[in-house]
Formats: C-alpha cells, structure tokens, sequence
C-alpha cells in the first residue's frame, strides 16, 4: 500500500519568504509528527497531532512555525518569515502511537 | 536534561563481516527502544525494536541487544551487505508523546 508522501520534494526559497510542506499520512493513521533534520544530525521532534486532541507543539522552535491537520489527514507545516537556519529536511511520520511511526521521504528545504 | 547518544559516529566494516552499532541512554525510565536505518535521501526506516523486559531480540539478520545496568542499546547486523550502508539512529520511548532519538551512526561496507 502506498506510504506516507511529502511534497515537495526539495524547495528552495528566499529569506524571508514563507513555505508550506505537506504531508500525506498513511490512511487510518491517527498520529501525526513533524520532526526536522538538519545536516548529519539527528532528528529534532517539531509538532505531535493524536486523533481529535489538541496538538502537541512543544518542538516548534519559534512562533514563526506552525502546523495544521486538516480532516484528521493531511498536514501542512508553514514556516513564515523563513531564515537560513531554518535550511534543513522536514519528515513526517504517521503511526498508530508514537511507538509505530512511519516515515515519508522528506522535504529538503534551503533558504538563500 | 535526558537524552540519547551515540559512541562512534561511523563505523567502516568489511562486506560479510557483522557490525556492531552502539547507543547510550540516560533515561532510565524509558522502556521501549527502537533501532532506525536512513538510507541517503529517505526517511528512517524501521529496523527492530526492544521492549525494557527484554535482553535481547532477534530479527533477520539483525539483533538488539539492551543492558539496562549500563543503559546501553546495541544493534548487531550479521553478515554486512553494501545495501546496510547507511545511518543507523536509535531511540528511545519515555514520558511524553514523542521519541527521542540519538545523534546517528553512519556505516560504511566496503565491497
């Protein structure tokens, strides 16, 4: 069956400019995460959507960061006003708990 | 605060020799630990995972190995392929609704 899918693949986008990454979860999954990576390191948890309860957003790194879970399906992660240091691959990963994750491809971001 | 790490940030090993990747934890409380493989330019994939009442667990050619005196995570591939090539992360599952994942380690077979 198909797995969880993220557009675009790669953007590229100017200071200051706002994006929006998208993430198309397994269908039935309940668990949503958004985690950021940046180059050679590790995974950075961002935001956390269960079912109907009210998001965990305790990752987002600034206010700039947001996301939305429209349906109790797709996400889009927006980041306004985007900086340099905000280059790096978004995952998505959706699951049952947060013991059972999988994960899409990822965006690959830079912002110039 | 608690967090996940790991010893050797790459590990080189000969094609048909096992590799052995390691992981320290710190949270004593966390009770369920994965093992991810990321391949270059995907997500992580799920490897094997370990529950806190386990030693040890096998899979396909893989076993994690967890010592809770020393809170450390191991994951042994037997019989290294070129598609093992990768980076392995571990991770860990306490309080909170997220996991908490280590740094990675990259490993690289030699045909």
């Amino acid at each position: 069956g198909a797995g969880v899918s993220q557009s675009p693949s790669n953007k590229v986008t100017e200071k200051g400019k706002d994006v929006e990454l998208r993430c198309d979860p397994i269908s039935g999954h309940t668990a949503l995460y958004w985690y950021r990576q940046s180059l050679g390191q590790g995974l950075e948890f961002l935001i956390y959507f269960q079912g109907n309860s009210a998001p965990d957003k305790s990752g987002l790194p600034s206010d700039r960061f947001s996301a939305e879970r429209t349906g109790g399906s797709v996400s889009t992660l927006t980041i306004q006003r985007t900086q340099q240091e905000d280059s790096a691959v978004y995952l998505c990963a959706s699951g049952w708990t947060k013991e059972t994750q999988y994960f899409g491809p990822g965006t690959r971001l830079l912002v110039l | 605060g608690e967090s996940v790490g790991l010893h050797l940030p790459t590990l080189s090993v000969q094609e048909g020799d096992n590799s052995i990747i390691n992981c320290a934890y710190s949270n004593s409380a966390s009770d369920y630990f994965i093992w991810y493989k990321q391949e270059s330019g995907k997500g992580p994939q799920f490897i094997i995972d370990i529950r806190s009442n386990m030693d040890k667990r096998q899979g396909q050619r893989v076993t994690v190995l967890l010592n809770k005196t020393v809170k450390h995570l191991s994951l042994q591939i037997a019989a290294t392929q070129p598609g093992d090539s990768a980076v392995y992360f571990c991770a860990e599952n306490n309080a909170g609704n997220m996991l908490t994942f280590g740094g990675g380690t990259r490993l690289m077979v030699k045909p």
